[in-house]
């Protein structure tokens, strides 16, 4: 079946822009979770959702950052006022539930370069 | 607080040889744990997982780990490794009362001809 898919796949901009990620989760996933991916580096957490519940928004590393999930279902990343520091991949994965052993099934990323 | 260490950063193999990443984590709780692969430019891939059934974990393209409590550790092994093996490998332990995942840093596999 289908993946989570993550659009656009690259995306180039200038600093000050104001950018949308999209991730659309596997269909049935109540759990989605968005991770950034420096150069070279892990991944850092970001932003959590499950179901109808308050996001966690524990990882968002400044108020430029937000992400909503509209109707439990796809999700978009928003970043404003981009910096050369917000270069990076852009990971989104999703999971059936929050089980412990529910693995995570991740996307290809959306690379994010700023100018 | 749960914490996952890699051992290596950078791990280099001949082709045919044997494979092992390191790992070691932390947790108050018996934990679940992961090996994901990520190949350049693609998201991560699920390898396998640990939850408890069993100490020994075979999961996709020949790679295993054992679960060993005493010793907090979680390896991945594999006894022959092949070129397509080249990749970035992350060992997770999800926090069983948090809803986050907990990335090591990874280790880069390079495998050579």
């Amino acid at each position: 079946g289908a993946g989570v898919s993550q659009s656009p796949s690259n995306k180039v901009t200038e600093k000050g822009k104001d950018v949308e990620l999209r991730c659309d989760p596997i269909s049935g996933h109540t759990a989605l979770y968005w991770y950034r991916q420096s150069l070279g580096q892990g991944l850092e957490f970001l932003i959590y959702f499950q179901g109808n519940s308050a996001p966690d928004k524990s990882g968002l590393p400044s108020d430029r950052f937000s992400a909503e999930r509209t109707g439990g279902s796809v999700s978009t990343l928003t970043i404003q006022r981009t910096q050369q520091e917000d270069s990076a991949v852009y990971l989104c994965a999703s999971s059936p539930g929050t089980r412990e052993n529910q693995p995570q099934h991740f996307g290809d990323g959306t690379r994010l370069s700023i100018l | 607080a749960q914490s996952v260490t890699q051992l290596d950063s950078h791990v280099s193999v001949s082709e045919g040889t044997p494979v092992l990443l390191r790992c070691n984590y932390s947790s108050s709780y018996s934990p679940s744990l992961f090996w994901y692969v990520q190949h350049p430019n693609k998201g991560l891939q699920l390898l396998l997982k640990y939850t408890s059934a069993a100490t020994l974990v075979k999961g996709i393209n020949g790679f295993e780990a054992e679960f060993k409590k005493s010793e907090t550790s979680f390896h991945l092994t594999k006894p022959s490794a092949h070129m397509s093996d080249a990749a970035e490998y992350f060992c997770v332990v999800n926090r069983n009362y948090g809803q986050n995942f907990v990335f090591g840093p990874g280790t880069r596999l390079s495998v050579l001809p």
